[in-house]
């Protein structure tokens, strides 16, 4: 089932602006991540944040956890046209043990026109 | 980095038949691989998860007779889609976690599958 709700759904900006989305989860989380998805294909790992953690950068990603609110923030800076895809965050719940279940967010469709 | 392999990638077949789909983790051995159905314009749904050698199990609403999973080696899962229906066409997507992995999961680059 679906674990959690992002925002905006769909997001169009110019290149060279900041994109920012957001998700929410609702249980306890053993980490978060974050995924791309160009069109009509797999998924690429970006980036992942454990529960401990508050703030995490990679290159210009940069992705923000408050476990108190139950919500991630993914900031993508000096956006490209390439950057055009969904971005989906991934919960693997507290529960999971060692299946390392994942639960996919509903998805942020970013379109960065040049 | 590790390296997850679909096949095909794309299939279109016809109401009634059976269309089998594989996983291969190219690189690492795939103690645990993943099934996720997306339609279009929608997020991943987990439909089963599988350990090697042993049975999967099925997320809740997935019909185990109907998709039936193999993971019969470290290194391959195979999804079989059976009686296939129209709505069954979905983009699946499969993934794989094993000891010494980096990331909790590997995505191959998904099947589109179509039946007519």
């Amino acid at each position: 089932s679906q674990q959690g709700e992002e925002d905006p759904q769909a997001l169009s900006i110019q290149e060279g602006e900041n994109a920012t989305m957001n998700c929410s989860y609702k249980t306890s989380i053993n980490n978060l991540q974050w995924y791309r998805q160009n069109s009509g294909r797999g998924l690429v790992h970006l980036i992942l944040i454990r529960s401990n953690e508050r703030e995490k950068h990679s290159g210009r990603l940069r992705v923000t956890l408050d476990t108190s609110k139950k919500s991630s923030s993914l900031l993508i800076t000096a956006s490209r046209a390439a950057d055009t895809a969904s971005y989906f965050c991934a919960t693997r719940r507290i529960s999971s043990g060692s299946a390392r279940q994942l639960t996919f967010g509903s998805g942020t469709q970013l379109t960065v026109l040049p | 980095g590790a390296v997850v392999s679909q096949h095909p990638s794309w299939v279109i077949c016809k109401s009634g038949t059976s269309v089998k789909i594989e996983c291969r983790s190219l690189d690492f051995q795939a103690t645990t691989m993943f099934w996720y159905r997306q339609f279009p314009k929608q997020s991943l749904m987990l439909m089963a998860t599988s350990n090697e050698g042993s049975k999967a199990t099925y997320e809740q609403g997935v019909e185990k007779d109907k998709f039936l999973i193999n993971h019969a080696s470290l290194t391959l899962s195979t999804l079989t889609v059976t009686s296939a229906h129209p709505e069954d066409s979905s983009f699946y997507i499969c993934s794989a976690a094993g000891a010494g992995a980096t990331y909790e999961q590997y995505f191959g680059p998904g099947t589109r599958l179509t039946v007519t």
